[in-house]
């Protein structure tokens, strides 16, 4: 077990409405991602965090912004969510330091009406 | 242009028998691929990975092969379990810490 807990779990939110969505880990480790899951894409990175205050974009970084002001936590948010972005979100961490090997969260299923 | 593929979206196997599901990629920078386990609801789960070093790593039931020269990786499950039944998604990256590029998946259906 990874120690990564998402929140909420699921959102149903309007158009033009700003969205944020936590990740939350307990053991300290320093690379973590959000990415967005869609029916024939797989997942797809949008934002990465390699230490506090150190956060870079992904492949689909349009939209959303980061924050990561404490070790455990990386937020994610909807400036002012679009349908489009109606999708499964998973953040990651690497478990065992600088590796290949990421370890996701449960997921926060979001639906923007 | 997606740079991981795996060209089957879905896979039907009988209990007992060898699941095979392959993954096709472009970019020569990817030194590293992993496989992951996805069952409805929850988060993927790591199943197993590989070395662009090495042509084969085996765990248990789960045989990862790599062809680089193909630019082509397969996983073999054998013998196949129902609860095998899940989506996997083959995965790559080209260092350490780097992002993970995903293919779209393959549903795995394994019937009793």
């Amino acid at each position: 077990d990874a120690g990564i807990t998402q929140s909420p779990r699921h959102k149903v939110t309007e158009t033009g409405t700003p969205v944020t969505l936590r990740c939350h880990q307990t053991e300290n480790h320093r690379y973590m991602y959000w990415y967005r899951q869609d029916p024939g894409h797989g997942l797809r990175l949008i934002h990465y965090s390699y230490g506090v205050k150190d956060t870079d974009k992904g492949e689909v970084s349009d939209g959303y912004s980061v924050s990561r002001s404490k070790t455990e936590d990386f937020l994610l948010t909807l400036e002012s969510a679009t349908s489009s972005q109606t999708s499964v979100y998973f953040c990651a961490i690497n478990y065992r330091g600088l590796s290949y090997e990421q370890y996701f969260g449960p997921g926060t299923r979001l639906t923007v009406t | 242009d997606q740079q991981v593929k795996q060209n089957s979206p879905s896979l039907s196997v009988q209990e007992g028998r060898i699941s095979i599901l392959n993954c096709d990629y472009t970019n020569s920078m990817f030194d590293y691929f992993l496989w992951y386990k996805k069952y409805p609801a929850e988060g993927p789960t790591f199943l197993i990975s590989i070395s662009s070093i090495k042509d084969k790593n085996e765990d248990g039931r789960f045989t990862v092969f790599l062809n680089k020269s193909a630019k082509h990786l397969s996983l073999h499950i054998v013998p196949s379990q129902p609860g095998d039944s899940a989506v996997y998604f083959c995965a790559a990256s080209a260092w350490a810490g780097n992002m993970l590029t995903f293919g779209g998946g393959t549903r795995l259906m394994v019937k009793p």
